[in-house]
């Protein structure tokens, strides 16, 4: 079963930064935050993952709460190409290595 | 990043008949490859978990004697749809693991959209 809660949808304003929230509140502490996202009719695509720390690469930054029971995914400055489907998923490193994706939230950016 | 293919890209086929669907791990060897199924408007479900020469692990639910999975090589892994109905008609979409970016990373093929008319 899928441990994370996300909103259903979300509009954002091309050019502006996209927020994406993600609570996952009975996360456990080897359980690693993963990010994908799905454009339509594709396969869903590595964005990022973070542990504890804040993490940023060239996609978009993590920002992991300190007691780590949500987070928040930042596309800094979000094109019409970020259109797609974004899934927050709690995975851990030992020995299970089954994502379990849950129903995502439907990022629509707005021209 | 590392490159995972599927083919074919999309498919039609008639109902009883078999479908068989290949996916490659391009520029790295894979010794753990995974299939999902999608349907119009829902998550990725996965299917079963392919490991190169041993059998595959299905989830609950999914008959093993209907979706075989052979991962012969560490390249290839092939999802074969046996006696395909029209409710097999779905999005199957297959990830890889590349051992050396570590057991966190899953990159996704394209996917290969079944049809069975």
């Amino acid at each position: 079963d899928a441990k994370t809660t996300q909103p259903p949808s979300m509009d954002c304003a091309e050019g502006r930064a996209a927020n994406l929230p993600c609570n996952h509140s009975t996360i456990s502490g080897n359980e690693y935050v993963y990010w994908y996202r799905q454009i339509h009719s594709q396969g869903p695509q590595y964005i990022i993952h973070g542990l504890k720390n804040n993490e940023t690469n060239e996609m978009a930054s993590l920002i992991i709460t300190e007691d780590r029971k949500s987070s928040t995914l930042i596309l800094p400055h979000a094109t019409l190409r970020d259109t797609a489907v974004y899934y927050c998923i709690v995975f851990t490193n030992f020995g299970n290595e089954k994502l379990t994706f849950g129903t995502g939230t439907r990022l629509t950016i707005i021209p | 990043g590392a490159v995972v293919s599927q083919h074919p890209s999309w498919v039609i086929c008639k109902s009883g008949t078999s479908v068989k669907i290949e996916c490659r791990s391009l520029d790295f060897q894979a010794t753990t490859m995974f299939w999902y199924r999608q349907f119009p408007k829902q998550s990725l479900m996965l299917m079963a978990t392919s490991n190169e020469g041993s059998k595959a692990t299905y989830e609950q639910g999914v008959e093993k004697d209907k979706f075989l999975i052979n991962h012969a090589s560490l390249t290839l892994s092939t999802l074969t749809v046996t006696s395909a109905h029209p409710e097999d008609s779905s999005f199957y979409i297959c990830s890889a693991r590349d051992p050396k970016t570590g057991p966190y990373e899953q990159y996704f093929g394209p996917g290969t959209r079944l049809t069975v008319t």
